[in-house]
């Protein structure tokens, strides 16, 4: 079965630091695709970034870039020049190929905390 | 932008009642979802629907059903409302068939059960 794993539960971060935020995945599909997203306490959910099994370079979305480490099963986001309104939760998800139509299997979540 | 709509921020109902949460999504997309997510838990699929009409149980279905009438609205119907059922509820639609196409979420119902 696939899933998903973020073994953070909180993190820490100075203002205008940079952080990385842990997701570990494990499927047997050679065709799948992984997504981060973010929640702020208001409780929406927001999509920052996407990487497909088969893309030859790490995404990046301006501050946010993914570090895909296909062969160890990791796809940790990083957040460059943390700000204070990147305090929020962070979920890394999946997309599951097995017949859902789309659907996402969700981590835990990683509950970031940036500093002034 | 993609809007995604739940008619209910909060709600607080009694054990035993029959609750609707409504969603409507304005992007004409085919595929929606109902999650619920739990401290610790992260999100979990309680139902989805990939059509009008369609509809097929996600993870947790125990206590839940669904109903599409439209391609635009999704409902998730709690029979019988009990405590264990607080929680909060994110809705979610995406356009089908492009692998990268992400899920656009609403701002979710935060329900409790007394």
């Amino acid at each position: 079965a696939q899933k998903i794993t973020q073994t953070q539960p909180g993190m820490f971060v100075q203002e205008k630091e940079a952080v990385t935020l842990d997701c570990t995945y494990d499927t047997s599909d050679p065709s799948y695709g992984l997504f981060w997203y973010k929640q702020p306490s208001s409780g929406e959910m927001i999509f920052l970034i996407y990487q497909g099994s088969y893309d030859q370079q790490n995404a990046t979305e301006g501050r946010y870039s993914l570090n895909f480490q296909k062969a160890r099963k990791s796809a940790n986001l990083v957040i460059s020049a943390s700000q204070l309104g990147d305090s929020a939760m962070y979920f890394c998800a999946m997309r599951d190929y097995g017949g859902s139509q789309g659907n996402l299997i969700f981590g835990k979540g990683t509950k970031l905390s940036v500093k002034p | 932008d993609v809007k995604v709509t739940q008619s209910s921020r909060y709600l607080v109902k009694r054990t035993g009642e029959k609750v609707f949460l409504e969603c409507v999504q304005d992007m004409d997309h085919e595929n929606m979802f109902w999650y619920r997510q739990d401290p610790g838990l992260g999100l979990r699929l309680i139902y989805f629907s990939y059509d009008v009409k369609m509809k097929e149980k996600g993870d947790i279905p125990e206590g839940y059903s669904v109903s599409r009438e439209k391609k635009e609205r999704f409902s998730l119907i709690l029979e019988s409302a009990s405590t264990n059922q607080t929680s909060m509820y994110l809705c979610a639609s995406r356009r089908q068939g492009a692998g990268n196409s992400p899920l656009h979420f609403g701002n979710g119902t935060r329900l409790t059960v007394t």
